[in-house]
C-alpha cells in the first residue's frame, strides 16, 4: 500500500504571495491532518479534516487555511506569506477522525519564504 | 505549556552504548506513539502503546508506557549509527478531541 505524499517537496517563495499544498493519504484514509514543524516551536498541529469537513483547528492565523476533497485528498493554503512561515509543512493521514487513532506522516514539503 | 516533555533534548552518544530517551506529563493518555524521524523527512511511526505498564520491543528499542499512562521511555541497546534522527513522542489526551500533542523531541547521533 502506498504511503501518504505531498507535493511539492520543496518550495520557495517570496513575502507577500499565497501558497498551496497537496496531500494524497493512504488509500482508505479518510481523515487528514496538517502540521507546521520548525526548529523553535517542534510540531504544531494546524487542522484536521474527515469527509471533506474540517474537524479540529489548531492555534493558528486565518491565512492559513485548507480543504479536503470527496477523495480524501487534501490542500493546504497560506496566503500573504511572511518570513515566520518558513518551514517543513507535514500531513498526516490516519484510518478515521479521532484522537486514538495512529498517523502516519507524508515526507512534507519544505518552504521558504524570501 | 507543553504538554508533552521530552528529555534529554539531544544526546550524542559512541556506537555500542545504551541510551533511554523520555516522555513525560501530568496528563493522561489514552494512547502515546514514538516516532522517528531524519532530517528532511516526515516522522515514522516506530511504536504504539496503549495499555498502562506495557512493555514493546522492536529489535534493540524497548518502549515502556507508564502504570499511570502519564509517562513513556524508549531504550535503545547498542546503539547504532543508523539510529541517528529525532525521537518523538505523540500522546491522545482523555478527554481533549483532536489529534495528537507532540513532545519536542530528543536528536539523537550516533557517532561511528
Amino acid at each position: 500500500k502506498a504511503g501518504v505524499t505531498q507535493t511539492p517537496r520543496y518550495l520557495i517563495k517570496t513575502r507577500g504571495q499565497q501558497v498551496t499544498l497537496s496531500c494524497s493519504p493512504i488509500s482508505g484514509h479518510r481523515s487528514v491532518s496538517w502540521y507546521q514543524q520548525t526548529p523553535g516551536q517542534g510540531l504544531q498541529f494546524l487542522f484536521e479534516y474527515f469527509s471533506e469537513t474540517q474537524r479540529n483547528k489548531g492555534n493558528f492565523p486565518g491565512r492559513f487555511s485548507g480543504r479536503q476533497f470527496s477523495n480524501s485528498r487534501s490542500e493546504m493554503n497560506v496566503s500573504t506569506l511572511e518570513l515566520g512561515d518558513s518551514a517543513l509543512y507535514l500531513c498526516a493521514s490516519s484510518l478515521a477522525a479521532g484522537y486514538t487513532d495512529t498517523q502516519y506522516f507524508g515526507p512534507g514539503t519544505r518552504l521558504t519564504v524570501l | 505549556t507543553q504538554l508533552l516533555e521530552q528529555s534529554p533534548q539531544f544526546l550524542s552518544i559512541q556506537e555500542g552504548e545504551n541510551l533511554t530517551v523520555y516522555c513525560n506529563s501530568s496528563s493522561v493518555f489514552s494512547s502515546l506513539q514514538w516516532y522517528r524521524q531524519e532530517p528532511g523527512e516526515g516522522p515514522v511511526l516506530l511504536v504504539t502503546v496503549v495499555t498502562g505498564g506495557e512493555v514493546k520491543k522492536l529489535k534493540r528499542l524497548t518502549f515502556q508506557f507508564g502504570d499511570a499512562r502519564k509517562d513513556s521511555s524508549l531504550h535503545i541497546t547498542a546503539a547504532q549509527p543508523g539510529d541517528t534522527g529525532l525521537y518523538l513522542c505523540a500522546g491522545a489526551v482523555i478527554p481533549n478531541a483532536g489529534k495528537s500533542t507532540f513532545g519536542d523531541g530528543t536528536t539523537l547521533t550516533v557517532k561511528p
